[in-house]
């Protein structure tokens, strides 16, 4: 089975600064993926970042990057130069490849980006 | 379209009624996923399609829940007789394989109101 923990509910940016979203995971796959999805409040799932366990390379996608710790289970999400467009919920999944598996979703940090 | 599409937008319908969700995956994309968002919820995964093999319906909460999926596009979730802890938003999302660990593409999601 596999888990994802984001322990923020909700967090607030000031705009231009960085932000860390947590996320942290359970999982006995060996191999396995780490994604992170935005969702603004128009509802739809938009995807942003993936980070494969056998990546040596911490993912990088513009200004979104995954600080992947492996042995301490973590996948935080680092957004730098904050705009007010990315105030939204974020969510946190992975997916095993233990056959065909879905993405198991965390709760979601709401992020919210003062001007 | 390019990506995934998902009708009607907004359904509200009566307790015990019967209601049908469609999904209109990326063209070429084999795997199909259907998810449920309760209010302020993450995803919780119902039901996968992948090819021609028999679906996952491992998510399924109960058996007034179903889903088609005709010639390996299409896909049709029916809800019958409704209950009101049935409101939710429903999202579907495609990839190209299920057996690799590839990203999932959501559509903008079906949000059923229950009364």
């Amino acid at each position: 089975a596999q888990k994802i923990t984001q322990t923020q509910p909700g967090m607030f940016v000031q705009e231009k600064e960085a932000v860390t979203l947590d996320c942290t995971y359970d999982t006995s796959d060996q191999s396995y993926g780490l994604f992170w999805y935005k969702q603004p409040s128009s509802g739809e799932m938009i995807f942003l970042i993936y980070q494969g366990s056998y990546d040596e390379q911490n993912a990088t996608e513009g200004r979104y990057s995954l600080n992947f710790q492996k042995a301490r289970k973590s996948a935080n999400l680092v957004i730098s130069a904050s705009q007010l467009g990315d105030s939204a919920m974020y969510f946190c999944a992975m997916r095993g490849d233990s056959g065909n598996t879905p993405l198991v979703f965390g709760k979601g940090t709401r992020l919210s980006v003062i001007a | 379209g390019a990506g995934v599409s998902q009708s009607p937008s907004n359904k509200v319908t009566e307790k015990g009624k019967d209601v049908e969700l469609r999904c209109d995956p990326i063209s070429g994309h084999t795997a199909l996923y259907w998810y449920r968002q309760s209010l302020g919820q993450g995803l919780e995964f119902l039901i996968y399609f992948q090819g021609n093999s028999a679906p996952d319906k491992s998510g399924l909460p109960s058996d007034r829940f179903s889903a088609e999926r005709t010639g390996g596009s299409v896909s049709t979730l029916t809800i019958q007789r409704t209950q009101q802890e049935d409101s939710a938003v429903y999202l579907c999302a495609s990839s190209l394989a299920a057996t690799t660990l590839k990203t999932q593409y959501f559509g903008p999601g079906t949000r059923l109101l229950v009364l």
